[in-house]
């Protein structure tokens, strides 16, 4: 099972800032994902990385940025906030089939 | 195109009921995994179990057990003697059985809501 951590868990942030969600995790898994779930309750996957300098986007268009520059940190970012980036974002890793999730970040742009 | 359904969106019972929760998927592959996650309140998303397409044994783990049955594209999930501290919303999930990168796809979730 991976230890992986969010922070912040909770952030509220006025709109036009920019902000980095923070991920890690300390069991050397390759792949890494951001899923993004809206008050609806749905998870929807929005980046995904194989390894180090491997990233790409997911199923739900986002406009957040994500890099993978060490193998344990994954660091999702928005340049300027918005309303509509009103959301938990999810952070996981896995290894041999099975992702892991860490605690999420509840983002509010007001 | 995968797809989960879970149609239940809410249940409530009453402590030591038991409850059983419903999924449907739909998928071409031939291989694939299906899992159960649990979200608390507390918001993270707790592993629960994984399993194989090609393997239908049913699986037990103290409270809870799982059903996953091919031939109806259904992987149910029963808690037995429910416990106020299973209250939650409970996801199922759908990937390819890819060595490696797993993109899940999830079902909306059904909330349990379990009283003393």
């Amino acid at each position: 099972e991976a230890d992986i951590y969010q922070t912040p868990r909770y952030l509220v942030i006025g709109t036009g800032k920019k902000i980095t969600l923070e991920c890690s995790q300390t069991m050397g898994h390759d792949k890494m994902y951001w899923y993004q779930q809206d008050p609806g309750m749905e998870l929807h996957l929005i980046h995904y990385s194989y390894g180090v300098n491997s990233t790409e986007k997911g199923d739900l268009s986002s406009e957040s940025t994500v890099s993978r520059i060490r193998t344990e940190h994954f660091p999702l970012t928005l340049e300027s906030a918005r309303p509509s980036h009103t959301s938990q974002y999810l952070c996981a890793s896995s290894e041999g089939g099975t992702p892991f999730f860490g605690q999420g970040t509840r983002l509010t742009v007001v | 195109a995968q797809k989960v359904t879970q149609a239940q969106t809410e249940i409530s019972v009453v402590e030591k009921e038991d409850v059983t929760l419903d999924c449907v998927y739909e998928t071409r592959d031939t291989t694939y995994y299906l899992f159960w996650y649990k979200q608390p309140p507390s918001g993270e998303l707790v592993f629960l179990i994984r399993r194989n397409s090609f393997d239908e044994q049913n699986e037990i783990s103290g409270r809870y057990s799982w059903n996953f049955q091919k031939s109806t594209s259904s992987f149910n999930f029963t808690i037995t003697a429910s416990q106020v501290v299973d209250s939650a919303v409970y996801f199922c999930a759908l990937s390819e059985a890819k060595v490696g990168f797993q993109k899940l796809v999830f079902g909306t979730g059904t909330r349990l809501l379990v009283s003393p």
